[in-house]
């Protein structure tokens, strides 16, 4: 069974700081992506960031980037110059043969 | 945008009665799949469909029923809703032709059971 694991329920940053979300994963599949998803007060399921896990070159959209490490199966989130904005709950996702989720971090951004 | 509308967005219903949640898409996608999110829990699979007349089981089918009779549309059915079944439903798809894997969601609809 794939199973996806978000050891950090809540975490808080300074508005302008960083801030690294953890997400660590594990599945049987050879080839599969990995997801990060935002879902802000209004519920919707944004999408903030895919990672091919073929490619080693970690993938970066503006101020999110992550850190995939394979052979650890790991897949954390870093946001640069967080905003407020950014304060949402965000769940890591694995695909394989399914979407399989985290439970969640709930990020807050304190001015 | 992923073209996706869900219906309808809260529903409030008593235990044992039936229920019913559409999901529509305007963009011909052949993947579609229905979650529903608890707390602790984040999203997990009920159903889902690879075609008009072509679906299965996820994780937590139990209690639920799907139909795709047009490649639109992507029922949700409650026989008879229990309390347990008081969740946020969100239906997703999966565009085609990309081999990213990648989902995109609706809105999601908030069912409470009483």
């Amino acid at each position: 069974a794939q199973t996806v694991t978000q050891s950090q329920p809540e975490m808080s940053v300074q508005e302008a700081e960083t801030v690294t979300l953890s997400c660590t994963y594990d599945t049987s599949e050879s080839d599969y992506y990995l997801f990060w998803y935002k879902q802000p007060p209004s519920r919707q399921m944004i999408l903030v960031i895919r990672q091919e896990a073929y490619k080693q070159q970690n993938a970066t959209e503006n101020r999110f980037s992550v850190n995939f490490q394979k052979a650890a199966k790991s897949f954390s989130l870093k946001i640069s110059d967080s905003q407020l904005g950014d304060a949402a709950m965000y769940f890591c996702a694995a695909s394989g043969s399914r979407l399989t989720f985290g439970e969640g971090t709930q990020l807050t951004v304190n001015p | 945008d992923a073209g996706i509308t869900q219906s309808p967005r809260h529903k409030v219903t008593e235990t044992g009665t039936p229920v019913t949640l559409r999901c529509h898409q305007t963009e011909n996608h052949r993947y579609m799949y229905w979650y529903r999110q608890d707390p602790g829990h984040g999203l997990r699979l009920i159903h889902y469909s690879y075609g008009v007349k072509d679906t299965d089981k996820g994780e937590v089918s139990d209690g639920y029923s799907v139909s795709r009779s047009k490649t639109e549309d992507f029922l949700l059915t409650l026989e008879s809703a229990t309390s347990s079944q008081t969740s946020v439903y969100f239906c997703a798809i999966r565009p085609t032709g990309v081999t990213t894997d990648t989902q995109y969601f609706g809105p999601g609809t908030r069912l409470t059971v009483l």
